[in-house]
Order: structure tokens, then sequence, then C-alpha cells
């Protein structure tokens, strides 16, 4: 079944242990990306990467990092996690980068920072 | 002025009704629209694309107006499963990458 999986997909943990979320696409998608939702902001662009060893940033990368080493694999790592990344995080794949691809978003990453 | 505005309702409306929802998109160089449905905090999931000349699919019709900057949803024949979040989402600025902005959702809860 093509999907994206995201884990965990609850977390709770403590100011400033560093924490990583992983997520795996199995559709060979070039572009993967991260956001979080917040209530009454939607969707908000933490990174994206276009092809294996390519990322930038987001709209809101501070405080996160992210690496891309093999095509199906997209982690977000939260080095010093903090309250205010309380959060839903999604990741999500498409096929290319140009504007009219579809994205397939993984089930979600609920992140509670105490 | 956020980049996509939504109403974020709730419609509440009964089965069998039409409602419609807009939304607006401050980029005049937007190049790609979609309605993206979210029910209950799980995974957005495309609804549908929406063209310049309007499409329709099934019970959902969808509408952009380039002149004004908005786009339209509109759901006949309501459903009770078609309680859910609906998210508006432009695709820019123009320069290749898939980059997605989101609306806040507009949400829909059909009743009995």
């Amino acid at each position: 079944e093509a999907q994206v999986t995201q884990n965990p997909r609850y977390l709770i943990t403590v100011t400033g242990k560093k924490l990583t979320v992983t997520c795996s696409q199995n559709m060979n998608h070039e572009y993967m990306s991260w956001y979080r939702q917040d209530p009454g902001l939607g969707l908000r662009q933490i990174y994206y990467s276009m092809n294996v060893e390519v990322t930038d940033k987001g709209d809101v990368p501070e405080g996160y990092k992210v690496s891309r080493k093999e095509k199906r694999n997209f982690p977000l790592i939260l080095e010093s996690p903090s309250p205010n990344q309380t959060s839903l995080y999604f990741c999500a794949s498409s096929r290319g980068t140009d504007s009219y691809n579809e994205q397939f978003f993984g089930p979600g990453t609920r992140l509670t920072v105490l | 002025r956020k980049e996509v505005e939504q109403d974020p309702g709730p419609f509440n409306v009964p089965e069998g009704a039409t409602v419609a929802f807009n939304c607006t998109y401050s980029n005049s160089a937007s190049q790609s629209f979609f309605w993206y449905r979210q029910d209950c905090r799980k995974e957005p999931k495309l609804l549908m694309s929406v063209y310049s000349s309007g499409n329709e699919d099934g019970r959902f019709t969808a509408q952009l107006n380039r002149a004004s900057q908005y786009i339209s949803l509109l759901i006949r024949d309501s459903k009770l499963s078609d309680s859910a979040t609906y998210l508006c989402v432009v695709n820019n600025p123009p320069g290749g990458y898939n980059k997605l902005i989101f609306g806040a959702g507009t949400r829909l809860a059909v009743h009995p």
C-alpha cells in the first residue's frame, strides 16, 4: 500500500530532551516536507526537501533540523524541544516539485513538550 | 493579512443542504489551487484541484476567480460523512517547487 508513515504518533517529552520524529514514504517520491498545525493557524511548513541531500527552510524552521540521506526517509529532529513546539506535525511527500503535484500526508505526530 | 483566508465556521447544516465555502488568497501570482479535506485532526487529503474553468466532481464543485482572488467550494446534497474541515490551499510563489500555503480551514458539521 502506498503510504507515508510517521513515528511516533504520540509523544510527551520534557524541555531540552532531544527527539526525532521519523517519516518514511514508499512511493519513490522526490519531494518531502514537514508541517506543523496549530489551532487557528493552519499548516505551516517547517522544512522541505526536493531530493536526496537537498533540504531547505520553510516558514518556521527555528528549533528544527532535518536530513535526507535516502529518498524514502526524512526525519525531523528537535535538538532541544521547548513548550512552544507542542503541536501536531505532518510529514508529506509528492512525486515531483511542480505545483500541480498532489501531496500525500502521513498520519501525524502529536507532540507535547512539558 | 494572511496569505490564505477562510471563514473558520462552523457551518452547521442539515443533511441534503447545499453549502458553499469561500477562500481568498493574497498573492496574485499564485498558480495552483486545491481543496483538501481533514477529518478530526487526521491528515489532510486532497479533495479536488481547482481549475480556471471551474470543475465538478460528483456533489462537489470548485470555482476560481482570479480577478477577485478567491476560490469557492460548493457541496450539494450534504451527507453526514461530509462533516470535516475543508482546507483551502494555494501553491505559490512562482519558482518551481511545490510549496503549499494552507488556510486555517472551514469546519462543516452536517446533522440529521
